[in-house]
């Protein structure tokens, strides 16, 4: 079975504090993605990385940055906590470039900035 | 144009009942429209997924209808359970070109017994 594992399912930030969000799979997946899923806007896309040390933007990339200096392992860092970051973020991984692939996600970690 | 529209926001029904979830798109390039399933507390999982060369597709108790020409695509629920509530978010991609997945806004289901 394919697992996704993110480090805390839930975290209480003060606003300003640098936040550091850890995603892990064990499937040797080679893209990994990071979403924040909000009530009525669904799940929009952070950034995604297609290989170690490669990252992409995704649609709402402002505030975030990402590491990935292991293939198992993709790092949401929020370098200035806000509170309009409070969410729910979720880390998901996929074989291979194709998108036909399944996403396997994890089961998200619920930030919220004070 | 890389938009995906989902509808209803919320969905409520009887056990047994047949919910229908629809999704329009825009861009014809799209050609890989995946289902992910939620429930409470739980990250999405893929429940099934089309692709726009065959107009309907069934597992189980679930099937995506897709109509091209309308560049539409839904879900239903055949004999639906209480066990079904949770949310659902169509997807739709590009293969061969961006990696990314673009999401509907997803659809709170709730099935009463």
């Amino acid at each position: 079975d394919v697992k996704v594992t993110q480090s805390s399912r839930y975290l209480v930030k003060r606003t300003g504090e640098k936040v550091f969000l850890e995603c892990v799979q064990d499937m040797d997946h080679e893209n990994m993605f990071w979403y924040r899923q909000d009530p009525g806007l669904g799940l929009r896309l952070i950034y995604f990385s297609y290989d170690v040390k490669m990252k992409e933007k995704g649609d709402i990339p402002e505030g975030y940055s990402v590491s990935r200096e292991k293939k198992e392992r993709f790092s949401l860092i929020l370098e200035s906590a806000s509170t309009n970051q409070t969410s729910m973020y979720l880390c998901a991984s996929r074989y291979g470039q194709v998108p036909k692939y399944e996403q396997y996600f994890g089961p998200g970690t619920r930030l919220t900035v004070t | 144009q890389q938009q995906v529209k989902q509808s209803p926001q919320s969905l409520i029904v009887q056990k047994g009942g047949i919910p229908i979830i629809n999704c329009a798109y825009e861009n014809t390039a799209f050609d890989y429209f995946p289902w992910y399933q939620q429930f409470p507390g739980k990250g999405p999982a893929l429940l099934i997924a089309i692709r726009p060369d065959v107009s309907e597709k069934k597992e189980g108790r679930f099937t995506i209808s897709f109509n091209k020409s309308a560049k539409q695509f839904s879900l239903h629920i055949m004999d639906s359970q209480p066990g079904d509530s949770a949310t659902y978010f169509c997807a739709a991609s590009i293969t061969g070109g961006s990696e990314k997945l673009v999401f509907g806004k997803g659809t709170k289901l709730t099935v009463n017994p």
